[in-house]
């Protein structure tokens, strides 16, 4: 069965520092993974996907992670923190489709000035 | 028009009130799910529909009706809520239920309050 841990359920950092959000899954087949970020009062907005490929993602707004199969992470980071990145940020994974896209519990950012 | 659109984005009733969530997906996708979102806790799945056909419901009271009347659209009928039912209430679509890689696409929320 599928599982998805995110480490710490608050992140701060301040602005210009660097962004590390901590994703751990566990998946019987080769998973596809996913950032999403949501803003306050806003729905889910995908940041980046890992499908197949090169374990190096880029996504929106400066943000990448990296699949590392044999440490079953697929940690989220952005080299200098803005204030606009102040969200919360879910992981998740899928096995095949929709239907079985499995999420964490969510990291809320804070960004200092 | 944006991908997934959800009305009304926020709505306050009572308990004996009967009122309705909508959701509309302009992406042309098969597969349609109700998220629920409560402060403090994982994004709960409450019902998926591939192809109009609802394929899952996992364990929702009965106060929370679906219905998809065709693969665009998918409403949430409301009747005698609790106050604990005070939620962001998601829509989300996605290509397949199974077989994609399972990547969803968000409707911006319905923030329901109920008294």
């Amino acid at each position: 069965a599928q599982s998805v841990t995110q480490l710490g359920s608050h992140v701060s950092v301040s602005e210009g520092a660097l962004v590390l959000l901590r994703c751990n899954y566990s998946s019987s087949v080769p998973p596809y993974l996913f950032w999403y970020v949501q803003y306050p009062n806003q729905g889910l907005q995908l940041l980046l996907k890992y499908t197949t490929g090169a374990t190096l993602v880029k996504g929106i707004n400066g943000f990448e992670a990296e699949f590392k199969k044999s440490e079953t992470s697929f940690h989220l980071t952005k080299p200098s923190a803005h204030m606009s990145d102040a969200a919360e940020y879910f992981c998740a994974v899928s096995e095949s489709g929709g239907f079985k896209t499995i999420f964490g519990a969510g990291t809320r950012l804070f960004v200092k000035a | 028009e944006t991908g997934v659109t959800q009305t009304p984005r926020h709505l306050v009733m009572g308990m004996t009130n009967k009122k309705s969530l909508k959701c509309e997906q302009h992406l042309g996708h098969n597969a349609m799910y109700w998220y629920k979102q409560s402060a403090k806790k994982p994004l709960e799945l409450m019902f998926v529909y591939n192809f109009k056909e609802q394929t899952e419901n996992n364990s929702v009271p009965s106060r929370f009706s679906p219905e998809c009347p065709n693969s665009s659209h998918l409403f949430l009928h409301l009747h005698t809520l609790q106050p604990e039912d005070s939620a962001l209430y998601l829509c989300a679509s996605s290509q397949e239920v199974t077989g994609d890689t399972g990547e969803l696409f968000f409707g911006e929320g319905s923030r329901l309050t109920v008294l």
